[in-house]
């Protein structure tokens, strides 16, 4: 069975913190995403990667950066959390040749205080 | 840009009712239409697509039809059950699919009770 897995479902950090986001897919997919998700806004794109060491920005970046040294993680960085960072956080990814595919992770729910 | 707007929710049903949440879209060109479901506690998972116009997608007894004429791609079943109950997204991708980005509507709250 395909599977995408987030390090963490809840999260509270500080305003100021630095935070790591992890994802792993096990489907060997070249593209991987990261979205938030708030209630009336649906789903917003904040970072895309096509392949290892390649990065592309979404519609939200500002605030954000990503990292993707091997192909199975991507990793999301909040480089210094701040309290409208609070939302939940969902990783994806598809293969190339059908990218609207995209499989899911369960969510990272981030508090910042 | 492109942009996919969907019926505001709550939705809630009884089991067996006729459900239709209504999706329509602005693109440029051709786009590909999706319907996506989140479970509780779940990520979302692709429930059905169309990748051309009047193309009709279905999955799990849910059909939506690809209605160019009226940018439309309307999700509906016939008979819902308890376990329907999530949130519901419309989706569009440019290109006819082979391009990487999806625009989601905000997602439906579907609530089906006994």
């Amino acid at each position: 069975d395909v599977k995408v897995t987030q390090s963490s479902r809840y999260l509270v950090k500080r305003t100021g913190e630095k935070v790591f986001l992890e994802c792993v897919q096990d489907m060997d997919h070249e593209n991987m995403f990261w979205y938030r998700q708030d209630p009336g806004l649906g789903l917003r794109l904040i970072y895309f990667s096509y392949d290892v060491k390649m990065k592309e920005k979404g519609d939200i970046p500002e605030g954000y950066s990503v990292s993707r040294e091997k192909k199975e993680r991507f990793s999301l960085i909040l480089e210094s959390a701040s309290t409208n960072q609070t939302s939940m956080y969902l990783c994806a990814s598809s293969t190339p040749g059908r990218a609207y595919e995209q499989y899911f992770g369960p969510g990272t729910r981030l508090t910042v205080t | 840009g492109d942009s996919v707007t969907q019926m505001e929710g709550p939705v809630t049903l009884s089991e067996e009712a006729f459900l239709t949440i209504n999706c329509t879209y602005t693109a440029t060109g051709y786009p590909s239409l999706f319907w996506y479901v989140q479970y509780p506690g779940e990520g979302l998972q692709l429930l059905l697509k169309a990748t051309k116009a009047d193309d009709k997608g279905s999955n799990k007894g849910f059909e939506a039809t690809y209605r160019k004429e009226t940018t439309s791609f309307h999700l509906e079943k016939g008979s819902v059950q308890v376990s329907d109950s999530a949130v519901y997204f419309c989706a569009l991708s440019a290109s006819g699919g082979s391009n990487y980005k999806l625009t989601f509507g905000k997602g439906t709250l579907l609530t089906v009770n006994p």
